[in-house]
């Protein structure tokens, strides 16, 4: 099943710089985008999300991108920081179902 | 800040066991649901739970699995006989107030290691 998919399986970034992780999709029905974040020992964490109906949503140092036409979304951080080192999962939501379709996740290491 | 609990931590069991998983949701959540991840895979939904009944489950979800809500703050699930393939982190989430949300809030998940 590979409905969702994150391709980089990590990515490191320098303090202070932008930090871009990206996400795809095959399934047309998906209508809502949702990125976590997980910490060794923890659950994800729910951190930002779309609406199909949307191409930008932003929220702090946070901002998500949605192309319907490619199936593409990103997750842009700005500026990073240290506490950012985590994995991070994009998920996806099809209308009327309930279950989130995960990714595989990407780990993000800040650099000092 | 309200939080998804769940417990044990972390659970070993014996093949063919029956294991019992227990959460208790964000108390004026409505939707309940299961999900787990196999080690070094991709999380993956198991059973969605509204109104005292399941409303969606996956192919994953047999007859080994049962979701239920026994009262008003746990949500449980129970492997009846446990397989070695059944090792995972199990994790609870729950949503919805007044209506579906697609932001679910997840518990810390409980580690099942079967022997």
């Amino acid at each position: 099943d590979q409905q969702v998919k994150q391709n980089s399986p990590s990515l490191s970034v320098q303090e202070g710089r932008i930090s871009i992780l990206n996400c795809d999709y095959t399934n047309s029905m998906f209508d809502y985008f949702l990125w976590y974040k997980k910490y060794p020992a923890e659950g994800p964490t729910f951190l930002i999300s779309i609406s199909s109906i949307k191409d930008k949503n932003e929220d702090g140092r946070f901002t998500v991108f949605l192309n319907k036409s490619a199936k593409h979304l990103s997750l842009h951080i700005v500026p990073s920081q240290p506490g950012d080192s985590a994995v991070y999962f994009c998920a996806a939501s099809a209308q009327g179902a309930q279950k989130l379709v995960f990714g595989q996740g990407t780990r993000l290491t800040i650099n000092p | 800040e309200p939080e998804v609990t769940q417990t044990p931590s972390h659970q070993v069991t014996q093949m063919g066991q029956e294991v019992i998983l227990r959460c208790v949701p964000i108390s004026n959540h409505l939707y309940f649901y299961w999900y787990r991840q196999i080690l070094g895979q991709k999380v993956e939904f198991l059973v969605s739970f509204y109104n005292n009944e399941i409303s969606e489950k996956s192919e994953i979800f047999d007859d080994q699995f049962s979701v239920e809500r026994p009262d008003g703050s746990n949500f449980t699930l129970k492997i009846r006989s446990t397989k070695l393939e059944d090792s995972a982190m199990y994790f609870c989430a729950s949503t919805g107030t007044s209506g579906l949300s697609y932001e679910q809030y997840f518990g810390p998940g409980t580690r099942l290691t079967v022997t």
